[in-house]
C-alpha cells in the first residue's frame, strides 16, 4: 500500500515568511508524528498527534510552530515568520496506534530560508 | 529523560567486511530500542526493533541488534557488508514516560569500500 507522503518535497522560502507543510499518513495509522533533521541538532521529535489531538507538543521550538491534523488523516505544520534558524529536513511518520509500534517515515519536506 | 550515543559518526569498512555499528541508551523504564537507515535525499526506514522477549533481533537486509540491558547498549552488526549498506544509521529508543517520541542517537554514516 501507499507510504506516508510529504509536500512540497522542497520549499525555499524568506525570511519572514510563513510556510505549510503537509503529510499525509498511512491509511488508518491513528498516530502521527512530526520531526525535525538538522545539521546542527540532528533528528528532533517536534509534535505527536493521536486521531486529532495533540498529546504531545512539547517538542515544538517556539510560538511560531503550530500543527494540526483534521479527519484523523492530513496534517500540516505550519512555521510563521520563517528564520534562518528554521532551515531543515521536517519529517513525518505514522504508525498504527503510536507507542510501542515503529514509525514509518515520510521522504521528508527540505526548507530552505533565505 | 531518555538519550541516546552513537560512537562513531563515521565508520568504513571493505565489501565483505564486518560489519558494528555502535548504540547505547539511557533510559529510567524499559526501553522499546529501534534502528532506521537513512539513503540520501530519502526518509527512514526501520531495519529492526526490540520490545520484549528475545534479545537478539533480526532485520532486514541481513542486519540485526543484540539488546544487552547489563550494558545499556543496542549495537548493530552484519557479517558481511555489502556496496548498497552504504547509509546513514540511526539508533532510537522510545518508553513509555516520553510517550511516543522517539529519541535518535546521532546517526553514523557507513561507508563501504571495494
Amino acid at each position: 500500500g501507499a507510504g506516508v507522503s510529504q509536500s512540497p518535497s522542497n520549499k525555499v522560502t524568506e525570511k519572514g515568511k510563513d510556510v505549510e507543510l503537509r503529510c499525509d499518513p498511512i491509511s488508518g495509522h491513528t498516530a502521527l508524528y512530526w520531526y525535525r533533521q538538522s545539521l546542527g541538532q540532528g533528528l528532533e521529535f517536534l509534535i505527536y498527534f493521536q486521531g486529532n489531538s495533540a498529546p504531545d507538543k512539547s517538542g515544538l521550538p517556539s510560538d511560531r510552530f503550530s500543527a494540526e491534523r483534521t479527519g484523523g488523516s492530513v496534517s500540516t505544520l505550519t512555521i510563521q515568520r520563517t528564520q534562518q534558524e528554521d532551515s531543515a529536513v521536517y519529517l513525518c511518520a505514522s504508525s498504527v496506534t503510536g507507542y510501542p509500534y515503529e514509525q514509518y517515515f515520510g521522504p521528508g519536506t527540505r526548507l530552505t530560508v533565505t | 529523560a531518555q538519550s541516546v550515543t552513537q560512537l562513531g559518526s563515521h565508520v568504513s569498512v571493505s565489501e565483505g567486511a564486518l560489519v558494528l555499528l555502535r548504540c547505547n541508551y539511557s533510559s529510567s523504564v524499559p526501553p522499546y530500542l529501534f534502528w532506521y537507515v537513512q539513503y540520501p535525499n530519502q526518509g527512514l526506514q526501520l531495519l529492526l526493533k526490540y520490545t520484549t522477549g528475545a534479545t537478539l533481533v533480526k532485520g532486514i537486509n541481513g542486519f540485526e541488534a543484540e539488546f544487552k540491558k547489563s550494558e545499556t547498549s543496542f549495537h548493530l552488526t552484519k557479517p558481511s557488508a555489502h556496496m548498497s549498506d552504504a547509509a546513514e544509521y540511526f539508533c532510537a529508543v522510545s518508553g513509555e514516560t516520553s510517550g511516543s517520541r522517539l529519541t535518535f542517537g546521532e546517526g553514523t554514516q557507513l561507508t563501504v569500500n571495494p
